[in-house]
């Protein structure tokens, strides 16, 4: 499969744990972004890379939240201390290009419960 | 930063009929409009796009309209199939000079056989 990959699929954590999640993009897509999906609503984005560059990050990401892109290819997202409001599908997409926009391809997703 | 709102959040069709979905933005330099159908417990998949130089564009049965004037897209599906089943989002720059996407709630779209 030479789509976008996510790892882990599922997981289940306590609250006040820090989860870590990945993302391995499409191999020649340069620009990688991150997005929350809860049940009923659309995604939300959360930052975004060009390369390993981190070039946007949203309001909603916390100091809680992190996320690396360290040699431009995979990403990690990491949330400290979770919530229960942290609970949602935590979507990757990736897309090419350096101008302009093209396509953006998800992945599968994480979901992610906080208990 | 760019607002998208979008509607209906459910519509339901008979097979053949055709289905509209509109959704508005706020952000009038905003240049790129795509929509996504995402299918129960899959991924959102891109289905057509449209850009701010043209009306109109066409992918067999689907059609995305925009009017810059009015600053609203539609998405059309026409001679609907069950298969067509799923939540459609559309979507436009957060930002102008944005890369991140402003996604709409989304529309549950029913297509009765």
């Amino acid at each position: 499969d030479t789509g976008v990959s996510q790892d882990p699929r599922h997981k289940i954590t306590k609250r006040g744990q820090n989860v870590t999640f990945r993302c391995d993009p499409i191999s020649e897509h340069n620009r990688l972004y991150w997005y929350r999906q809860t049940l009923g609503q659309g995604p939300e984005f959360l930052t975004y890379f060009q390369n390993e560059a981190q070039l946007e990050k949203s309001r909603l990401l916390s100091d809680r939240f992190s996320a690396e892109r360290p040699k431009g290819s995979f990403s990690t997202l990491e949330i400290q201390r979770t919530e229960q409001g942290d609970s949602a599908m935590y979507l990757c997409a990736s897309s090419s290009g350096t101008s302009g926009y093209n396509e953006q391809f998800f992945g599968p997703g994480t979901r992610l419960t906080v208990l | 930063g760019e607002n998208v709102e979008q509607h209906p959040s459910t519509l339901s069709v008979q097979e053949g009929d055709s289905a509209v979905i509109k959704c508005t933005y706020s952000d009038s330099a905003s240049n790129y409009f795509p929509w996504y159908k995402q299918e129960l417990g899959k991924r959102p998949q891109l289905i057509i796009d449209i850009r701010s130089n043209v009306g109109e564009k066409k992918d067999q049965r689907i059609a995305v309209t925009l009017n810059k004037t009015a600053k609203h897209f539609s998405l059309h599906i026409t001679e609907t199939q069950p298969e067509d089943s799923a939540v459609y989002f559309c979507a436009a720059p957060m930002d102008t000079g944005r890369r991140a996407l402003t996604f709409g709630s989304g529309t549950r779209l029913q297509v009765q056989p």
